[in-house]
């Protein structure tokens, strides 16, 4: 079965710099895909970015990018300029590929992130 | 706004009580999703439905049941209500089976008393 881990619960990060948040998952898949969420005090989950497994460069939204590892099962989430706004909860998902006919996501347990001004 | 909507946006109710959460996705998505999200936890997925078929299942429990209605709304059923159900419930859409990207509705607080 599949699984993700987030080994940091809390991070903090002064506004204007940059911080990195780290996602770990177990998978025997060859094809997935997988996603940073943002939750901020609105519980709304808001997509920040995504990645297919079969590409090799690392997706980019604006400020956030992400350290896609797929040898060591890694994809970390960096927020360059961290902003006020950017304060939330944040989760990693995975999810199978098409062909495994299911399209649950699976999530880790979250990184609280507080931006400090 | 993802174009997902959920009602109620709260619920309070007794233990033993059975509720009916409500999902509509956004504009042409086949698939829904359910997903429980208990306090300060990440998100457990429930159950999917696509145009109108059970596609998957997580941990949901027999006390619960949804469904997908032809117009492609979803409902999930909450019976027999215990104080650990007491969460936030998301509804997610997604364009269809080949579609990766989920978009969430802005969750149903469920507060058994």
């Amino acid at each position: 079965a599949q699984t993700v881990t987030q080994s940091q619960p809390e991070m903090s990060v002064q506004e204007a710099e940059t911080v990195t948040l780290s996602c770990t998952y177990d998978t025997s898949e060859n094809n997935y895909y997988l996603f940073w969420y943002k939750q901020p005090p609105s519980r709304q989950m808001i997509l920040v970015i995504r990645q297919e497994a079969y590409k090799q460069q690392n997706a980019t939204e604006n400020r956030f990018s992400v350290n896609f590892q797929k040898a060591a099962k890694s994809f970390s989430l960096k927020i360059s300029d961290s902003q006020l706004g950017d304060t939330a909860m944040y989760f990693c998902a995975f999810m199978k590929g098409a062909a495994s006919g299911t399209y649950k996501y699976i999530f880790g347990t979250g990184t609280r992130l507080k931006v400090l001004a | 706004d993802s174009g997902v909507t959920q009602t109620p946006k709260h619920l309070i109710t007794a233990t033993g009580q059975r509720v009916t959460l409500r999902c509509s996705p956004r504009s042409g998505d086949l698939s829904v999703y359910w997903y429980q999200q208990s306090l300060d936890q990440g998100l457990q997925f429930l159950i999917q439905y696509y145009n109108g078929e059970e596609r998957a299942k997580g941990n949901i429990l027999e006390r619960f049941s949804a469904q997908q209605f032809p117009d492609l709304h979803s409902e999930l059923n909450l019976s027999s209500l215990e104080l650990g159900d007491s969460a936030l419930y998301f509804c997610a859409s997604s364009a269809g089976q080949a579609t990766y990207e989920q978009y969430f509705g802005p969750g149903t607080r469920l507060t058994v008393t």
